[in-house]
């Protein structure tokens, strides 16, 4: 039930194309949902996060849309840039437990190709 | 520039040595904690320090043993490590652990490179 379930392992996108990265999670009572991104050799950082009480939020190129019904969240890169090449996890908690219990997806690495 | 300082960068080290990382933030932080990440996975929590006391521990072998000095400050002390300890130690922080207000942004160090020979 802490599961979160990320797809695809590897994503390959032309320059300027949109990529799409997909989770998802069985605990109903998940209710923060953050995307970090991590280049190699780094750590990774917090790139977009969504509460199940919107079904979309929108920073620059980056989009989370959230289907709360069907438990599943996506992030959608516009534009997508050499620069976007990194390994994107999705993760999932529960707002009382906060970070103790933020459980991470498997990870996708996208390329992004000129 | 990440914020959250860790040396050393790289670490190889035999079974039966001792040595320890080092984790420092200056963010005026309250939670700080240690990951385990693999090759081509996800980190993997090991410990939480919330206000300098420990709050979680994800059954960690004994061989790891955490510290937190002052709330600036994150150790990790490594002793008889086996191979496939071999990692990436990733040390964060974030505001405060989570709680009604929902979970806190975490900021991550770059990391050491463990090799354990």
């Amino acid at each position: 039930q802490q599961q979160v379930k990320q797809s695809p392992q590897s994503l390959i996108v032309q320059k300027g194309g949109i990529s799409i990265i997909n989770c998802a999670y069985e605990n109903t009572a998940f209710d923060y949902f953050p995307w970090y991104q991590q280049f190699p050799g780094k750590g990774p950082a917090l790139l977009i996060a969504i509460r199940p009480d919107v079904s979309e939020k929108k920073e620059g190129r980056f989009t989370i849309s959230f289907n709360k019904s069907a438990k599943q969240f996506s992030l959608h890169i516009m534009d997508s840039q050499p620069g976007d090449s990194a390994t994107y996890f999705c993760a999932a908690t529960i707002s009382n437990f906060g970070n103790e219990k933020l459980t991470f997806g498997t990870g996708t690495r996208l390329t992004i190709i000129p | 520039d990440t914020e959250v300082t860790q040396t050393p960068k790289h670490l190889v080290m035999g079974m039966t040595n001792k040595k320890s990382l080092k984790c420092e933030q200056h963010m005026g932080h309250r939670a700080m904690y240690w990951y385990k990440q693999k090759a081509k996975k996800p980190p993997e929590l090991m410990f939480v320090y919330s206000y300098e006391k420990l709050s979680i521990n994800e059954s960690v072998p004994s061989r790891f043993s955490p510290e937190c000095p002052n709330s600036s400050l994150l150790n990790l002390h490594l002793h008889a490590l086996q191979p496939e300890d071999s990692a990436l130690y990733l040390c964060a922080s974030s505001h405060n652990k989570g709680g009604a207000r929902g979970a806190g942004e975490l900021f991550f160090g770059e990391g050491s490179r463990l090799t354990v020979l």
